[in-house]
């Protein structure tokens, strides 16, 4: 079956300081990968997706950017966080179409 | 754009009580999901349902793609159903939108 592992739970960082946010998925080939973010308690927003590797398409522009170096990896980045950065990151996978599953999700606060 | 809108925005139960949770959305889509965000924040996915009904346990959903909206029923409910409810529907490019949510508490 397949699985999403998402790392790290939590996560405080210092304003200007770098951020990596590593998503991986299990028991599927070539998925659709997602990034959101949830900001105050309700309200998921896209902010990344990519159909295959290489392939990321941005839905909002932002500090953050995202990448996908092997078929069952998402990543994202930035290079100088904000105070505005803070809030829940998910990952998501699925196939075009059909039922999305998240990942267990990173609450990163920026001080 | 596709709008979703959910109702009641937010709901309190005494336990064993049943509650019906609304998701309306403003164009036809192919598919939509419910999910239960728990008090961790971990998206559990309870219903992919595109048209009909179905059940799982005490939850049920049905779709009427028809006329656009997905109802969520929760029979005697208990204090872990509380959390927020999100529907959500795909839009064009391989986006899942999702909507407002229903924020649940249940009382003991």
């Amino acid at each position: 079956s397949q699985t999403i592992h998402q790392w790290p739970a939590t996560l405080v960082q210092p304003v200007g300081s770098p951020l990596s946010l590593e998503c991986t998925v299990e028991g599927t080939s070539n998925p659709n990968l997602y990034w959101y973010r949830q900001a105050a308690g309700r309200g998921l927003q896209l902010l990344f997706y990519s159909v295959g590797i290489g392939q990321i398409s941005s839905e909002v522009p932002q500090n953050l950017s995202a990448s996908r170096p092997q078929d069952r990896q998402f990543i994202l980045s930035s290079k100088k966080l904000l105070l505005s950065d803070s809030g829940f990151y998910l990952c998501a996978w699925g196939g075009r179409g059909s039922e999305a599953f998240f990942g267990q999700g990173t609450r990163l606060t920026v001080v | 754009g596709i709008q979703v809108e959910q109702s009641p925005p937010d709901l309190i139960l005494q336990e064993g009580a049943n509650s019906t949770l609304r998701c309306n959305f403003s164009d036809s889509v192919n598919n939509l999901q419910w999910f239960h965000q728990n008090p961790w924040g971990q998206l559990i996915n309870l219903f992919y349902i595109p048209s009909g009904t179905k059940q799982n346990g005490r939850l049920s959903a049905t779709t009427v793609a028809t006329e656009r909206y997905s109802l969520l029923y929760i029979s005697s409910s208990q204090t872990t159903d509380s959390g927020v409810y999100f529907c959500a529907v795909p839009t064009g490019a391989n986006n899942l939108f999702f909507g407002t949510g229903t924020r649940l508490t249940v009382i003991p």
